[in-house]
């Protein structure tokens, strides 16, 4: 199975803040590489999908990047509803596998 | 408006059966993929598998294979997820999602990228 790891599991920010969640791959998943968001006792919801496509009615202070192993999750100007878990997903090949996640809160 | 609606929160003693299910509406159910996803209490998402309900091509993950059963019933757009005989261990959230593109080819888009998710089903298993 390729396994997925992201860095840092928790972190604390402002309102305003810029933001970056990294994703790492153990092998090369080209850009087969999606970002979920989620926030307590709700269902995820996909933000970023092939590493950098935006999906439809995501705010655009959401982007991604990256390819091969090493994925980025940049939040600009962070905002009040953007406090939530984040998860990346490789859909390179099954097993399709999650990162652990990212939890963003508020310093 | 694209939903996926999940079945009530179950709670089940350890060898019961169960059956979930997760009602579409809002697009044509048969031309896309819907998978399940497992999140256990304070744990990642974990992929379990996925069904083609045009014609019933399912997909587990080795992880599932042999332990769930993925079905879906055209006639009524649902998808279901069953268990045979239930252990402690699948105390979890359950979450239905469709993959992202309407294809009978499964891709990294079609299948493996859950743009609607259904609000989860939380499944209870303790004697």
């Amino acid at each position: 199975d390729i396994q997925v790891t992201q860095s840092p599991s928790s972190l604390s920010a402002s309102v305003g803040d810029r933001v970056t969640i990294t994703c790492r791959a153990s092998q090369s998943i080209s850009s087969y590489l999606n970002w979920y968001q989620q926030k307590p006792g709700k269902a995820p919801k996909v933000l970023i999908y092939a590493a950098s496509s935006l999906q439809s009615g995501v705010p655009s202070r959401f982007s991604g990047s990256g390819s091969g192993t090493d994925f980025t999750l940049t939040i600009n100007s962070l905002q009040p509803e953007d406090f939530a878990t984040y998860y990346c997903q490789q859909s390179y090949t099954t097993p399709i596998t999650f990162g652990p996640g990212t939890k963003v809160d508020i310093k | 408006e694209v939903q996926l609606v999940q079945s009530g929160a179950e709670v089940k003693k350890p060898g019961e059966s169960l059956k979930i299910s997760c009602k579409a509406s809002g697009y044509s159910f048969t031309n896309y993929w819907i998978g399940w996803v497992r999140q256990m209490p304070g744990k990642r998402l974990e992929w379990m598998g996925i069904i083609y309900p045009g014609d019933s091509d399912t997909r587990y993950s080795p992880s599932f294979q042999g332990q769930v059963t993925i079905s879906a019933d055209k006639s009524i757009s649902t998808a279901y997820l069953q268990w045979s005989s239930l252990k402690a261990s699948d105390t979890a959230m359950y979450f239905c999602a469709r993959g992202q593109g309407p294809s009978r080819y499964c891709s990294s888009t079609s299948c493996y990228t859950l743009d609607f998710w259904g609000q989860g089903t939380l499944v209870t298993v303790s004697s």
